[in-house]
Order: structure tokens, then C-alpha cells, then sequence
């Protein structure tokens, strides 16, 4: 089957630097996103990796290793506002929907 | 653009009501999908339409139909609910299968008593 692992909780102080990581079992592989979720909102869009390697937006920054199953989310200079929960998400079964791990809740304090 | 809308946004049913959650969306984007969240389980695709005419079970769809009843709109219909489908159901869109976002709709709030 197909899954995504990551850890449950992460915490951190503002201005820090945080990595959040995934780990995946997939049907073939077509790339890596991730997604920000904030108490009670809709989860919204940060990054995809199709490819190895670093992807850069900002604070935010997404690292792939296919050969790893591998990628993890870089949260820099982190801000009281990052505080959320964060998901991975992959292709199911090489379609185009895509399913998520259980999600990283983020706990930034000051 | 309004973007992804889903009606209604809070829903209290009995245990063996039915009742549809609709979702629209005004992007002219071809797929659809339908996801559960509950605590510590994060999003689980239920059903998801690729484009219009065609829809797909996804990871829990038991105790679930949909219908694309155009390119715009995509409903979720609960037959006879239960308890264990309380949650919190989101709606999502995307253009086209190269492009990873996702746009989610605002959720529906249902509770099955």
C-alpha cells in the first residue's frame, strides 16, 4: 500500500530554524508536496518536488531524495504565524489525486 | 474569484439521515476531490473525479457516493450517516494533473449524533 510518515509534533522558538521530515511508500514515485494547515482553515500549498534536490521559497525550503524515499520541509527564521500543521502529500497511485501523512503540528514560541 | 465554496459550512445529523455536501468551484479546474479530516489522521481521500464525467474511490470511500455533475460542481452524499463519519470534509480542485496545488474549499463541519 501506499503510506506517509512523519512525526507528529515539532516544536521550536522564533527565529529558529526547523526540519520537518517524510518519509513515503509509494506505487511509483511522481513527486513530493507539501502543505500548510492552520487551526480550523483549509490546508494551502507550499512546495512540490518532482525532482532530487533542494526547492527554495522564501523561509521556506523543500529538500527531495527519491533514492531515499526521502524529503523533508526547511522552515527558516521561523515566526509566531508558522505555528500550524504541516502535510506531506504524494500522487495515489500514480493518479491524479493526491493522499497526505497524518501531519507535523508546529509549535513556534517566543 | 470566489475559488473553492462548500455549503453548508456546519451540518448535526441523526444517525441514518442522509443528506449531500456540495462543492463548486469557479477556477476551470478539471479534477475534484473529496477528503475526510479527523484529529491525528490527517486529510483521507474518499472519491475524486480526474475530469468531468468520471469519478474514482479513493482511500475510504465505504459509506459514500459522488456525483461531477458538471466541470464546476462536485457533491458527496451520505446515505444513511453514522457516528463514525463525524469529521470534517473538505473539498479540493486542481487544473491539471502536472501542477501539485491543490486548492481546498473551507470545510463542512458534520457531526453525526
Amino acid at each position: 500500500g501506499q503510506s506517509l510518515e512523519q512525526p507528529s509534533e515539532v516544536t521550536a522558538v522564533e527565529g529558529a530554524i526547523v526540519q520537518i521530515n517524510c518519509t513515503y511508500q509509494t506505487s511509483g514515485f511522481y513527486g513530493l508536496s507539501w502543505y500548510q494547515q492552520h487551526d480550523g482553515g483549509a490546508p494551502t500549498f507550499l512546495s512540490y518536488n518532482a525532482l532530487d534536490g533542494l526547492e527554495e521559497t522564501g523561509r521556506f525550503s523543500s529538500f527531495l531524495s527519491r533514492s531515499d524515499s526521502y524529503g523533508y520541509l526547511l522552515l527558516q527564521e521561523l515566526q509566531m504565524k508558522d505555528s500550524a500543521s504541516y502535510f506531506c502529500a504524494a500522487p495515489y497511485k500514480a493518479g491524479t489525486a493526491l493522499i497526505f501523512g497524518k501531519g507535523t503540528t508546529l509549535s513556534v514560541s517566543s | 474569484n470566489a475559488g473553492v465554496t462548500q455549503t453548508p459550512k456546519f451540518q448535526v445529523l441523526k444517525t441514518g439521515q442522509s443528506m449531500t455536501l456540495q462543492c463548486a468551484q469557479d477556477m476551470n479546474h478539471n479534477s475534484m476531490y473529496w477528503y475526510r479530516q479527523d484529529p491525528g489522521m490527517g486529510l483521507r481521500l474518499i472519491y475524486y473525479s480526474a475530469s468531468e464525467g468520471t469519478t474514482d474511490k479513493g482511500e475510504v470511500p465505504n459509506g459514500y457516493n459522488v456525483s461531477r455533475l458538471n466541470k464546476r460542481e462536485f457533491s458527496l452524499r451520505l446515505e444513511s450517516a453514522a457516528p463514525s463519519q463525524t469529521s470534517v470534509y473538505f473539498c479540493a480542485s486542481r487544473k491539471d494533473p502536472t501542477l501539485n496545488e491543490q486548492y481546498f474549499g473551507p470545510g463542512t463541519r458534520l457531526t453525526v449524533t
